[in-house]
């Protein structure tokens, strides 16, 4: 299996609202990523987690949450976003820190 | 730190000709160069990668990128268009301290 499957591929929430991302990879990769990517824009990198511990944090607002509840498993929880965090979410993991495998992406619109 | 440049936000071919989209990169230590496609809401695909081994890199559907330390450069080129190489085409240099930077992207656009 060399995928990194991403729940929901979509989802329309409000800013009221409390959801969550999933991430899942079953490569056996040490580490995980959450990219957040607007469009026509690059990916840019949200946090890093390494061997199940967050090890970079971009200075992400507090509304996103990550979490690792596992090293196959990496989460990002959702609270009272705003319209210009509706973006395309993606998740990545790498064994050696270097060469990421990318899922599919959750676009993710706020209303 | 590290940084990339790609020369060029829109690039356009005809099926069948040359492909070349250019990136250049900055980087103090030397680099992991990498070049992704991205299709439309989807992730990123990788298409070949620079890992200080051989200078000419191939990647999946034929494209290929040369490393060039003099000229701070990794150019992607495919010796021939097919339409379903149109899509946007990063270029990245990571490092093994788990950050990466990202080109701002090309479109290619392939005509008939």
């Amino acid at each position: 299996d060399t995928e990194v499957t991403q729940t929901p591929k979509h989802l329309v929430m409000g800013m009221t609202n409390k959801k969550s991302l999933k991430c899942e990879q079953h490569m056996g990769h040490r580490a995980m990523y959450w990219y957040k990517q607007k469009a026509k824009k690059p990916p840019e990198l949200m946090f890093v987690y390494s061997y199940e511990k967050l090890s970079i944090n971009e200075s992400v607002p507090s509304r996103f949450s990550p979490e690792c509840p596992n090293s196959s498993l990496l989460n990002l929880h959702l609270h009272a976003l705003q319209p210009e965090d509706s973006a395309l979410y993606l998740c990545a993991s790498s064994q050696d820190g270097v060469e990421a495998f990318f899922g599919q992406g959750t676009r993710l619109t706020v209303v | 730190a590290q940084s990339v440049t790609q020369l060029g936000s829109h690039v356009s071919v005809s099926e069948g000709a040359l492909v070349l989209l250019r990136c250049n990169y900055s980087s103090s230590v030397p680099p992991y160069l990498f070049w992704y496609v991205q299709y439309p809401n989807q992730g990123l695909q990788l298409l070949l990668k620079y890992t200080s081994a051989a200078t000419l890199v191939k990647g999946i559907n034929d494209f290929e990128a040369e490393f060039k330390k003099s000229e701070t450069s990794f150019h992607l080129t495919k010796p021939s268009a097919h339409m379903s190489d149109a899509a946007e085409y990063f270029c990245a240099v990571h490092t093994n301290a788990g950050k990466s930077t990202f080109g701002d992207g090309t479109t290619l656009t392939v005509k008939p």
